[in-house]
């Protein structure tokens, strides 16, 4: 089946410092790929939408400076956090759909800790 | 407005059956997904229902009702492994692989020897 991967798993890094995320479909084409972010206990909240070679669509109430997205080819779209922050720590999950299928593929997640 | 609903919690026991409920008030709907999800891992795929009825797989079975905007996730014999959190999603415009779909908060369900 699809497969979608995150890289890194984890990562720690101190306040202030960037951190790029990426997502890549293994085995088919994505024109979007979605990001999300889940904090302990929460369910998984939609931050963007990324459309492959065009401008991502932010979900209202966050940061487009902040939260940064590049979606330069069908398999590959990457997350930065710039100048992150303790409260910037969350699980970030990326999600891309198999054109035919119509279904969401999940990343592993990507567990973020900003000390 | 996007609104879905799910208890919070669940208890059940080893072996037996239980009912997760979900009900949505979307701007639009083009099918209703069921997802597991593990402590510390992300989600896993279940079902996938976009007209009403039931769908079997396995020792899960999914409902719809678009009418009543509501669903459920039946999950037989239980077993350990099935503690976990189900997320019940929504997807909100189209039907392809573009279109968002929207999270519940998700029920935790655990399960008792």
């Amino acid at each position: 089946g699809a497969v979608v991967s995150q890289h890194p798993s984890w990562v720690i890094c101190k306040s202030g410092t960037s951190v790029k995320i990426e997502c890549r479909s293994l085995d088919f084409q994505a024109t979007t790929m979605f990001w999300y972010r889940q904090f302990p206990k929460q369910s998984l909240m939609l931050m963007a939408t990324s459309n492959e070679g065009s401008k991502a669509t932010y979900e209202q109430g966050v940061e487009k400076d902040k939260f940064l997205i590049n979606h330069a080819s069908l398999t590959l779209s990457t997350l930065t956090v710039t100048s992150a922050h303790p409260e910037d720590s969350s699980f970030y999950i990326c999600s891309a759909g198999d054109r035919e299928a119509g279904e969401l593929f999940f990343g592993e997640g990507s567990r973020l800790t900003v000390l | 407005g996007q609104n879905i609903d799910q208890p919070t919690e669940m208890t059940a026991t080893e072996g037996a059956i239980v009912q997760i409920n979900c009900t949505y008030q979307t701007s639009g709907f083009n099918g209703l997904f069921w997802y597991q999800q593990h402590a510390g891992e992300a989600p896993t795929f279940l079902s996938y229902n976009v007209l009403d009825g039931l769908e079997e797989k396995g020792r899960f079975s999914s409902f719809l009702s678009r009418s009543k905007g509501y669903s459920y996730l039946l999950l037989k014999e239980l077993q350990m492994k099935d503690s976990a959190s189900y997320l019940c999603a929504v997807r909100d415009e189209g039907y392809s692989s573009a279109s968002k779909i929207i999270f519940g908060s998700g029920t935790r369900l655990s399960i008792r020897p």
